[in-house]
């Protein structure tokens, strides 16, 4: 199946500083990528939808100006936190869909960046 | 809205044994696809299952299928002769429509757990 990889697998970073994740879609382009984050033993949940050469849509209550994210490629999109605080200490997950309309795709998962805010 | 339910939070089963995980959901679409992914403690997302709203047919791949009853909305995963390698947790997924554009919802998860 597709690959989709994750840099950096953990982090830990002092409370203020900005942490940039990327998500790379290694074998196919991906139009679409979508970030989530899940606090321990939680679901995942959905933060913003990524599209590559526009704006990311944001899910209600996802702060836009903290959590930024760009999709600059076909093959890229990162996930920028800004002024991090220990309470945005989480486990932050991309999938990226391949371009094109099958109704049987799925979208294939990175394998997750661990952030510690200190 | 779309909403995905997964009444079992814990489940313990006997290696090789059967077991079902329930997932119930509930959207106003008629178009929609429905997912199950497993994930280790690694934190990885497994893909698993994949089942349309118009297909007529159960999906299975390998030792998983998918109990798809549209009239109950329900979509519960079987996997049978369980192994210990199965032991993660599972979450269930909904997109609505049918287009990978369409973002995927996920369940709360049951962690599955076999015993040997």
């Amino acid at each position: 199946g597709a690959v989709v990889s994750q840099h950096p697998s953990r982090v830990i970073c002092k409370s203020g500083t900005s942490v940039k994740i990327e998500c790379r879609s290694l074998d196919f382009q991906a139009t679409t990528m979508f970030w989530y984050r899940q606090f321990p033993k939680q679901s995942l949940m959905l933060m913003a939808t990524s599209n590559e050469g526009s704006k990311a849509t944001y899910e209600q209550g996802v702060e836009k100006d903290k959590f930024l994210i760009n999709h600059a490629s076909l093959t890229l999109s990162t996930l920028t936190v800004t002024s991090a605080h220990p309470e945005d200490s989480s486990f932050y997950i991309c999938s990226a869909r391949e371009g094109g309309q099958s109704s049987q795709e799925t979208q294939y998962f990175g394998p997750g960046t661990r952030l510690l805010v200190l | 809205a779309q909403k995905i339910t997964q009444t079992q939070p814990g489940m313990f089963v006997q290696e090789k044994e059967a077991v079902t995980l329930d997932c119930t959901y509930d959207t106003s679409d008629q178009s929609y696809g429905l997912f199950w992914y497993k994930q280790p403690s690694s934190g990885e997302m497994i893909f698993l299952i994949y089942q349309g709203s118009y297909d007529e047919q159960n999906a299975t791949e390998g030792r998983y299928s998918l109990n798809f009853q549209k009239a109950r909305k329900s979509a519960n995963l079987v996997i049978s002769a369980s192994q210990l390698g199965d032991s993660a947790m599972y979450f269930c997924a909904m997109r609505e429509g049918l287009t990978g554009a369409s973002k995927i919802i996920f369940g709360s998860g049951t962690r599955l757990s076999i015993r040997p």
